[in-house]
């Protein structure tokens, strides 16, 4: 079975801090592999995702991950932090050959970002 | 405003007791979703459904059911064979149940026990 394991459970950093959170997965094939990111108070949203192509994606708010295949990882980055970066970050994985219950999304169990200002 | 309605933000559960949480859309999106999250542990799947009228278990259906007799809802009856209900709910939808369509999430439902 395919696994995420996303390996800080909480990072604290300050403001204008670089930041990478680690998340490697479990399967050997062919992987869509996301960033969602749930701010205090607010709905769970899709930060970036990777299907194909540049393995370096870019996401929302100056995020950004890549995709390094020979390391089973999806890293998430961004060169500068903020206070409002603070958030729940989760990796997940997806398997696109499959449907039914094997195409489901499978998710990390998430990395607590807090910026001090 | 388009989007997922999750009700109630918060429900308290007795032993012994079913309780049914909300999940609407108005996305026209044809597969739904239901996570349970706890915290250190991220998101599990409890059931999905691709379409109207058919539901799949997810990893951790045991103790809960689903139903999904129209389109734009898909609610969650925690059952009081679930021994360890508290737990933070959330609902999903994605255009089709297939690999490049992004989930949308509702704001979710707080379950605890009395």
């Amino acid at each position: 079975a395919q696994s995420v394991s996303q390996h800080n459970h909480h990072v604290i950093l300050s403001e204008a801090a670089s930041l990478e959170l680690g998340c490697n997965y479990s399967y050997g094939g062919t992987v869509n592999l996301f960033w969602y990111v749930q701010y205090p108070g607010q709905h769970l949203q899709l930060l970036l995702k990777y299907f194909s192509g540049d393995p370096l994606v870019k996401g929302i708010k100056g995020f950004e991950a890549e995709f390094i295949k020979s390391k089973f990882s999806f890293n998430l980055r961004k060169p500068s932090v903020q206070w409002s970066d603070t958030a729940e970050y989760f990796c997940a994985v997806k398997n696109p050959n499959y449907g039914g219950s094997q195409g489901n999304l499978i998710f990390g169990k998430g990395t607590k970002l807090s910026v001090k200002p | 405003d388009g989007g997922i309605t999750q009700s109630p933000k918060y429900l308290f559960r007795k032993e012994g007791q079913n309780v049914t949480l909300s999940c609407e859309q108005n996305l026209n999106h044809d597969a739904m979703y239901w996570y349970r999250q706890d915290p250190g542990q991220g998101l599990r799947l409890i059931y999905y459904s691709q379409i109207v009228n058919d539901f799949q278990k997810g990893d951790i259906a045991e103790g809960y059911s689903v139903s999904r007799e129209k389109k734009e809802s898909f609610p969650l009856t925690v059952t009081s064979a679930q021994k360890n209900p508290t737990a933070f709910y959330l609902c999903a939808s994605s255009l089709r149940h297939s690999s490049n369509e992004k989930l949308f999430f509702g704001s979710g439902t707080q379950l605890s026990v009395l």
